[in-house]
């Protein structure tokens, strides 16, 4: 049964690049949340997308994007990079956008200089 | 405002000597109470759910218990393998559209051999 999976798993950027991750939910699961993680920090919710839509979202600015394809997967887009934004980015699966519990990707740890 | 707050925010035990993390949380209507555990540079792994006061789980040398303010993760005969970050997460009732988790900061646990 595979799990979460995110690509790549590690990225440098610099300073107003773009960046796009990507993730694919496991096995049977069809919503998937985005997060980042600073070092030292928990996770903080990005947002969560189902059924193709964005459903729910933190408080991130617009420059952080995302979309859900039909197979579920998803990409995390941020634009304008700034130093702040280095951290790692946590995809998480689950069955639905109800309680159930979400399972955790490896993670993609990005780097901006 | 979700809020969870966890302590301590390291801990250093001997490998046998059992102790209690804790997670206090403040949530508008508790829809679940997560905990993971986390390597580092790796993403949570999932350990266990709480839905309602009184509820406990086990899993091996962990126990998690919960009430209406906190949550307890005790270790009972820890090994060098248990050190790791654990995290607290809460879901709140109210979040209609979506899932997602508001996470506390972890406690850094060493077990020393």
């Amino acid at each position: 049964d595979a799990g979460v999976t995110q690509s790549p798993t590690h990225l440098i950027k610099t300073r107003g690049q773009q960046v796009t991750l990507r993730c694919s939910p496991k096995s049977g699961h069809d919503t998937v949340s985005w997060y980042q993680q600073a070092l030292g920090q928990g996770p903080q919710f990005i947002f969560q997308y189902y059924e193709e839509e964005e459903r729910q979202r933190g408080n991130f600015p617009d420059r952080f994007s995302g979309h859900q394809f039909p197979n579920y997967s998803s990409e995390l887009n941020v634009n304008a990079l700034l130093l702040g934004d280095s951290a790692l980015y946590l995809c998480a699966s689950s069955l639905g956008p109800g309680k159930e519990t979400q399972y955790f990707g490896p993670g993609t740890r990005l780097l901006v200089l | 405002e979700d809020q969870v707050t966890q302590s301590p925010e390291a801990l250093r035990l001997q490998e046998g000597e059992s102790s209690s993390l804790n997670c206090s949380y403040t949530v508008s209507g508790l829809r679940g109470l997560f905990w993971y555990r986390q390597d580092p540079g790796k993403g949570p792994e999932f350990l266990f759910t709480l839905y309602s006061a009184g509820e406990e789980k086990e899993k091996e040398r962990l126990k998690a218990t919960l009430t209406k303010k906190e949550s307890f993760l005790h270790i009972t005969a820890p090994k060098p393998e248990d050190s790791a970050t654990y995290l607290c997460a809460v879901q709140a009732k109210n979040n209609n559209a979506g899932n997602m988790l508001t996470f506390g900061g972890g406690t850094r646990l060493m077990v020393k051999p």
